[in-house]
């Protein structure tokens, strides 16, 4: 989507390796979020962020650590990867947090083997 | 934030309307619902949204009823390239962050 890129598109590691996700935007949005996306669970949030190093857990943020050092980027990172953590990663923009003004990125596939 | 019930599939010919149901029962007063789609592995696309009264634009029209606990999606001339996971979500806002349902399995067939 415009204005809003994750890399990389695909990664395979091994297990135990760290690994760090990149969202990249240039719409100035204040809100940042991580999702997750597995069969038969949807949708998941993973951590937010709603302002520069202001950043909160979602849902299943075990195993994960976010960071926000300026406004277009927001970094996901997952210290000690497990398999478990094999799946696609979404990264979206909102300007207010309102529901109608998110942009997802394309996403990123990850494979821990 | 309410919890929302959908169907998890459902076929739409080409080039008839869509009508997509929605149940939030447990909806609040200021609550929305939002809808958006997910065409196969990419990122959710934001359709339409609203509070109480009906909405339209180029999308798509949502119905909502006037007890607010159902709503309806309406794609008015379905196509192959409608075929996506809508995802039904009310929310206020207050949690900043939106939280997805199941959605509905829209096939579109030729």
């Amino acid at each position: 989507d415009a204005g809003i890129t994750q890399s990389p598109r695909h990664k395979v590691t091994e297990t135990g390796t760290p690994v760090t996700l990149r969202c990249h935007q240039t719409e100035n949005h204040r809100y940042m979020y991580w999702y997750r996306q597995d069969p038969g669970h949807g949708l998941r949030l993973i951590h937010y962020s709603y302002g520069v190093k202001d950043t909160d857990k979602g849902e299943v943020s075990d195993g994960y650590s976010v960071s926000r050092s300026k406004t277009e980027d927001f970094l996901l990172t997952l210290e000690s990867a497990t398999s478990s953590q094999t799946s696609v990663y979404f990264c979206a923009i909102s300007v207010g947090g309102q529901g109608d003004g998110y942009t997802f990125g394309s996403g990123t596939r990850l494979t821990v083997v | 934030d309410a919890k929302t019930t959908q169907p998890p599939s459902m076929d739409c010919a080409e080039g008839r309307a869509a009508n997509l149901p929605c149940n939030h029962s447990t909806i609040s007063g200021n609550e929305y619902v939002y809808w958006y789609r997910q065409i196969h592995s990419q990122g959710p696309q934001y359709i339409i949204h609203g509070l109480k009264n009906n909405e339209t634009n180029e999308m798509a029209s949502l119905i909502i009823t006037e007890d607010r606990k159902s709503s309806t999606l309406i794609l008015p001339h379905a196509t192959l390239r409608d075929t996506a996971v809508y995802y039904c979500i009310v929310d206020s806002g207050s949690a900043r962050q939106l939280t997805f349902g199941s959605g509905t399995q829209l096939t579109v067939l030729p």
